[in-house]
């Protein structure tokens, strides 16, 4: 079957780092996707990792484990605004549908 | 925003009763997806279509269906609706992107009473 486990809640405070693991058990893998989503808003793109390794962009970095079924989304600098649901999404072997964790709700205080 | 745009924003209807969404993907992008997003399961793929052909099929009920016009807009049917019918529903075009993400629209938020 198709799993993505992520932790339901985490906290942090301004200005730290903060580490979003995801875990995924499909039948098919044509890459993983990140998400972020504000309460009752369109999920938006944040990071895409196909090959092993870790993936920068500004204060988001993305890591993947192919072999270990595992990733994780790292921000840096924390801010208010961060405060959000962030989404792990993994394709499918149809290289079609994302598979979508239930996501993590990230709440950043100051 | 994204550039794929989705009508009604709010739709407040009865069980048993049928509505229609819409979905204008971004531009040049061929392919459209729909996704049901409630509380308890987090978001769902329903359906895919690309260049106006059904590509791939997630969780969708009988009760709904898709199609994609030749303009590329496509609409969600969703019929006898439920009480547990009630959800957030995107849809999203890929096409474009850099690592051919998905773009979402704002979504429809439906009220089933």
């Amino acid at each position: 079957g198709q799993n993505i486990d992520q932790p339901t809640e985490m906290t942090a405070t301004e200005g730290a780092i903060v580490q979003i693991n995801c875990t995924y058990q499909t039948s098919g893998f044509n890459g993983l996707f990140w998400y972020q989503q504000h309460a009752g808003e369109a999920p938006t793109f944040l990071s895409y990792n196909v090959l092993d390794g870790l993936e920068e962009k500004g204060r988001f970095s993305s890591f993947l484990s192919r072999s270990k079924g595992y990733s994780y989304l790292l921000l840096k600098e924390l801010q208010m605004k961060d405060s959000a649901s962030y989404l792990c999404a993994v394709k499918d072997q149809a290289g079609t549908a994302l598979i979508f964790g239930k996501g993590t709700t990230l709440s950043v205080s100051s | 925003d994204s550039g794929v745009t989705q009508t009604p924003k709010h739709l407040i209807t009865a069980t048993g009763q049928r509505v229609t969404l819409r979905c204008s993907p971004r531009s040049g992008d061929l392919s459209v997806y729909w996704y049901q997003q409630s509380l308890d399961q987090g978001l769902q793929f329903l359906i895919q279509y690309y260049n106006g052909e059904e590509r791939a099929k997630g969780n969708i009920l009988e009760r709904f269906s898709a199609q994609q016009f030749p303009d590329l807009h496509s609409e969600l049917n969703l019929s006898s609706l439920e009480l547990g019918d009630s959800a957030l529903y995107f849809c999203a075009s890929s096409g474009g992107g850099f690592y051919n993400e998905q773009f979402f629209g704002p979504g429809t938020r439906l009220t089933v009473l």
